[in-house]
């Protein structure tokens, strides 16, 4: 079962709100990403886990957190959200850590931030 | 520099047709190209990759082609399909991630 499952779908915030996103995966991977995607831009890369180690991307360090209890579950933490924050966030695991295994995505969270 | 440029950003295609998808890179320490498949409302998912060592990697309709000289590659989707409407991504791999280019929306017109 390759599932990764990402809440909520959509999310609407205002400025200066928190916003919560959830991953999970099934398939006991052991590291999970967290990928910024705007229209007609590459994703970006914000945070990844390998086990319990977090790295944080240098230029996105400051405005995004994370937290993953245990092996199937990755959050997404922003304490004040922008307008530049509206997005599609992207989760996804994979075992191997490093850059030739296969990521497995969710479906994403739509973030619109007003 | 570490960045991967993707052609065109958008594409129609008539079906039955050749679709031809191509990125470029400069960073010559490249040596794993996968391409990612994503449909509306889905996450990405892998569709095929290459590496460095190859120069050619098909997998049914789809074939992807690398030239280290030129430092490009391609994807070519042949007897193109409404279903292989979709966005492609185009990635390569740089220490611990991947560098992706920013997609091709492909339309298979009926």
């Amino acid at each position: 079962d390759t599932t990764v499952k990402q809440n909520p779908r959509y999310k609407l915030a205002r400025v200066g709100k928190p916003v919560n996103l959830i991953c999970s995966q099934t398939m006991n991977h052991d590291t999970m990403y967290w990928y910024q995607k705007k229209p007609n831009q590459a994703p970006k890369l914000l945070l990844f886990y390998y086990d319990k180690i977090l790295n944080r991307e240098a230029d996105t360090f400051e405005k995004f957190q994370s937290s993953r209890p245990n092996n199937s579950f990755c959050s997404l933490y922003i304490g004040s959200a922008g307008l530049e924050y509206s997005a599609m966030y992207l989760c996804a695991s994979s075992s191997f850590w490093g850059n030739t295994g296969q990521l497995y995505f969710g479906e994403g969270s739509k973030l619109t931030v007003l | 520099q570490q960045q991967v440029r993707q052609s065109p950003q958008s594409l129609t295609v008539w079906e039955g047709g050749t679709t031809v998808l191509t990125c470029s890179y400069e960073d010559s320490t490249f040596n794993y190209f996968p391409w990612y498949q994503q449909f509306p409302g889905e996450g990405p998912a892998l569709l095929i990759s290459i590496l460095s060592v190859s120069d050619k990697k098909e997998d049914g309709r789809f074939t992807t082609f690398f030239n280290k000289r030129e430092k490009k590659l391609s994807l070519h989707i042949i007897d193109s399909q409404p279903g292989d409407s979709a966005t492609y991504f185009c990635a390569a791999n740089s220490n611990y991630q991947l560098i992706w280019g920013s997609g091709t929306k492909l339309i298979i017109k009926p």
